[in-house]
């Protein structure tokens, strides 16, 4: 089956803590995204990535990382330098041809106790 | 910047119902316009796209696309209980190369049976 994994389905952080999300596809996307989704508010891009290597911020970067080492990963850390990571994160991704569509992993809630 | 505007909601319609989802966006250079289906806690999951001006339909959706007034709708014909989800809007507004999404903070719908 083709798709977008994303682990862990849920995760807990101490606060000073960094975390890595994991986002897998094999769909054979050039393009990689990442979102994060706050309650009553639409998608913020955090980090895209067209190309394997290169990766380009978004609107909202601060405290936030990646690496796009192969075509078919993007992780995302949560570093202790994002003051309020709570949210459901979205990986999406998207062939680069100018018409296609994007679609969206299942998304990991991050909670920081 | 770059927005996109919808209104809220609830937007609570009969069962069986024709329900208006309407959006409006800032870009007058955006190519390409989705819109995404999201239950609560799940992610968000595309149920039409539509690039040229005018109707694009697809079973009991509609989207209808007026780029001189920079507007997109939904139509839901024959509204369910199933289709109560929030319904979020996004527009590519990339130059070619960087293809990048901005997305409405979506219109909650009510299908009361």
């Amino acid at each position: 089956d083709g798709g977008i994994t994303q682990s862990p389905k849920y995760l807990f952080r101490k606060e000073g803590q960094n975390v890595t999300l994991s986002c897998e596809q094999n769909l054979n996307h050039d393009a990689m995204y990442w979102y994060r989704q706050d309650p009553g508010q639409g998608l913020r891009l955090i980090y895209y990535s067209q190309i394997v290597n290169d990766f380009q911020k978004g609107d909202i970067a601060e405290g936030y990382s990646v690496s796009r080492e192969k075509k078919e990963s993007f992780p995302l850390t949560v570093t202790s330098a994002q003051k309020n990571p709570t949210a459901f994160y979205l990986c999406a991704s998207r062939g680069l041809a100018a018409y296609n569509e994007q679609f969206f992993g299942p998304g990991t809630r991050l909670t920081v106790l | 910047q770059k927005e996109v505007e919808q209104n809220s909601g609830p937007l609570s319609v009969p069962e069986g119902a024709i329900a208006s989802l309407n959006c409006t966006y800032s870009d007058r250079g955006s190519q390409s316009f989705f819109w995404y289906r999201q239950y609560s806690g799940k992610s968000p999951e595309l149920i039409m796209s539509i690039y040229s001006n005018g109707d694009k339909e697809d079973g009991r959706f509609t989207a209808q696309l007026n780029k001189a007034s920079q507007y997109v709708s939904l139509l839901i014909r024959d509204s369910q209980p199933s289709d109560s989800a929030t319904y979020l809007c996004a527009v590519n507004t990339g130059t070619s190369g960087t293809y990048k999404y901005i997305f409405g903070t979506g219109t909650r719908l009510k299908v009361l049976a």
